[in-house]
């Protein structure tokens, strides 16, 4: 079946480059979020989305991070300058929204980046 | 704010042995809680959820009881498989948005 999808699977770059990490949502999941591991830790609340309107972006680490979803389906992750600390996996999750209740989150398998 | 403390691993059983792992949170509001599961390079996955205080949660084998008079939510297995062997996490769901643990780490042998 079509789960979330993430895009790279693994990502390096060097310090100072900007990088993009795209989400492929399940179809018809209005919510949409981001999350940041740290090796050994539990993933860390990034970003969400409702439809194309970026509803809490209270986890963003600094404005270095930046994420986008245009028409409501797609999402960007960009980090711009980037440094060693930002090295972690991210996570993308999707749920169905807009009902009673919290919804349970659907995860892809994430894309981990090495900053060099 | 909202936070999960989860027991620290890592946790190593024989095969057939009860598993407790032991999950408490702090939250405003009425929660739900969820377990997800990471097993070996795969991405994270809803084992069980509960939505309201006294629902038990049950999957595969696993059964965890929303307890708010002492903000819980410990997962339990009767008798654990080598294939259990992964990471578990605790999460709590509350402003649109996951809590989680740190992770437990669970190796079955056999």
């Amino acid at each position: 079946g079509a789960g979330v999808s993430q895009s790279p699977r693994y990502k390096v770059a060097k310090r100072g480059q900007d990088v993009a990490l795209r989400c492929d949502p399940i179809s018809g999941h209005v919510s949409l979020f981001w999350y940041q591991q740290a090796l050994g830790q539990g993933p860390e609340f990034l970003t969400y989305f409702q439809n194309e309107a970026q509803l809490d972006k209270s986890g963003l680490p600094s404005d270095r991070f930046f994420a986008e979803r245009p028409e409501g389906s797609v999402s960007t992750l960009k980090i711009q300058r980037t440094q060693q600390e930002d090295s972690a996996v991210y996570l993308c999750a999707s749920s169905l929204g807009g009902r009673e209740g919290f919804q349970p989150q659907h995860f892809g398998d994430g894309t981990r980046l090495s900053i060099l | 704010g909202d936070s999960v403390t989860q027991m620290e691993g890592p946790v190593t059983l024989s095969e057939e042995a009860f598993l407790t792992i032991n999950c408490t949170y702090t939250a405003t509001g009425y929660p739900s809680l969820f377990w997800y599961v990471q097993y070996p390079g795969e991405g994270l996955q809803l084992l069980l959820k509960a939505t309201k205080a006294d629902d038990k949660g049950s999957n595969k084998g696993f059964e965890a009881t929303y307890r708010k008079e002492t903000t819980s939510f410990h997962l339990e297995k009767g008798s654990v498989q080598v294939s259990d062997s992964a990471v578990y996490f605790c999460a709590l769901g509350g402003n649109e948005k996951l809590t989680f643990g740190t992770g437990t780490r669970l190796t079955i042998i056999p």
